[in-house]
């Protein structure tokens, strides 16, 4: 089994919403990943989960939270979002993180439209 | 830099060859991907290879690395009108987590 399950498929939300993106994956992996994806345009990696820890940060904005409450969950918590960071976001995860590169296996992705 | 360079498009007659380049810039990355997205959907991995590798085949993939260069290349013998999606290659870079993909190949297949 090599799924990575998002929710929800489609969301549309206003600027002053709170909204949250859930992740998961029954495959045992230690590190999951938050990517946004313009249209157009190829993935861009927003945050880094390793062993339910904060790794990797790319200078994302306040508005989009992450959370790792276990090895198999992983949320994007979104906040006064603007119009902008309408996109799609995907989900990733792998075996592990840290001295070699592990294969990223990734959900369908939840299309985000902020009005 | 960390650009990975693709070209935007690519049409084929069903049946032919196809041949998808990226040109990829750190030459300290592991392994390097190559990623299917169909419309709307999210990527799927296709196959991926070794640094330390020259070639890697697949059923109907073949994935050609020239490190010298930093070419990447995948071929898909006999395409199909199914193949028609976007293809992303991807590198790894140094020992991190991250994945810094190429800027994407629309492949349209044609009857």
């Amino acid at each position: 089994d090599t799924e990575v399950t998002q929710t929800p498929k489609h969301l549309v939300m206003g600027m002053t919403n709170k909204k949250s993106l859930k992740c998961e994956q029954h495959m045992g992996h230690r590190a999951m990943y938050w990517y946004k994806q313009k249209a157009k345009k190829p993935p861009e990696l927003m945050f880094v989960y390793s062993y339910e820890k904060l790794s990797i940060n790319e200078s994302v904005p306040s508005r989009f939270s992450p959370e790792c409450p276990n090895s198999s969950l992983l949320n994007l918590h979104l906040h006064a979002l603007q119009p902008e960071d309408s996109a799609l976001y995907l989900c990733a995860s792998s075996q592990d993180s840290g001295n070699y590169q592990e294969t990223q296996y990734f959900g369908p992705g939840t299309r985000l439209l902020v009005l | 830099g960390e650009d990975v360079e693709q070209s935007l498009f690519l049409s084929v007659r069903e049946g032919d060859s196809s041949v998808i380049n990226c040109t990829y810039t750190d030459s300290s990355s592991t392994y390097l991907y190559w990623y299917k997205q169909e419309p709307g959907a999210g990527l799927q991995l296709l196959t991926y290879i070794f640094s330390n590798m020259d070639m890697k085949q697949d059923q109907r993939l073949t994935v050609l690395l020239n490190k010298k260069d930093k070419h990447l290349s995948l071929r898909i013998a006999d395409t199909q009108t199914g193949d028609s999606a976007i293809y992303f290659c991807a590198e790894s870079i140094g020992n991190t987590d991250k994945l810094i993909f190429g800027t994407g190949t629309r492949l349209q297949v044609f009857p």
